[in-house]
């Protein structure tokens, strides 16, 4: 296993289009994240899956933002309408079973990043 | 709801010496934290963590970090540093998800 992939890796669109984003776990890991990183700030969650459940979503994931997990492997994340704001690092991360808060090590892809013109 | 301060925004240090990044958390139980370190382009590679135990913890590349809970920190240390540091390092706590600080861009200079 070659680690979390995500594709891809730059993405330029103009204001109003879709994007979609997709993100490949290591495969044996439940849990998939995804966060937004915008330039000198720390990476912002966005929503988790366990298996093909999505268990939480940020207030900062719009409307205008989804993601899947069908079957519980890879996840897609699209952003309908595609505004200039969007523009950022999206990063997505998977680990194993939890037993309690922490006791995993979320593993991060190398991102995508997003510019709207 | 837990979070994470790191005062340092920049931080420029001489090849060999010493490093010190700080980090104070907010959180109302035990907290799981994590220090991770990203290149430019990259993503998040995890430096060391702690979720129990001794205090001192030490991890990947030389650096190991300090859990203080009276002061609400746990900063990193590096004793010598090697121009292959220069990066950014955040700070993490988790509470089955991970909130991060805004992170402290490390210059090594020669």
């Amino acid at each position: 296993d070659t680690g979390v992939s995500q594709n891809p890796r730059h993405k330029i669109t103009k204001r109003g289009q879709n994007v979609t984003f997709r993100c490949d776990p290591i495969s044996e890991h439940n849990r998939l994240y995804w966060y937004r990183q915008t330039l000198g700030q720390g990476p912002e969650f966005l929503t988790y899956f366990q298996n093909e459940a999505q268990l939480e979503k940020s207030r900062l994931l719009s409307d205008r933002f989804s993601a899947e997990r069908p079957k519980g492997s890879f996840s897609t994340l699209e952003i309908q309408r595609t505004e200039q704001g969007d523009s950022a690092m999206y990063l997505c991360a998977s680990s194993g079973e939890r037993q309690g808060a922490g006791d995993t090590e979320a593993f991060f892809g190398q991102g995508t990043r997003l510019t709207v013109v | 709801a837990q979070s994470v301060t790191q005062p340092d925004i920049h931080i420029t240090v001489s090849e060999g010496a010493s490093l010190e990044l700080r980090c104070n958390y907010s959180y109302g139980a035990t907290p799981y934290l994590f220090w991770y370190v990203q290149s430019p382009g990259q993503g998040l590679q995890l430096l060391l963590k702690y979720f129990s135990g001794d205090t001192l913890v030490q991890g990947i590349k030389g650096f190991e970090a300090e859990f203080k809970r009276s002061q609400s920190s746990f900063n990193l240390r590096k004793p010598s540093v090697h121009w292959s540091d220069a990066a950014e390092y955040f700070c993490a706590v988790d509470d089955y998800k991970l909130s991060f600080g805004a992170g402290t861009t490390v210059t090594v200079r020669a």
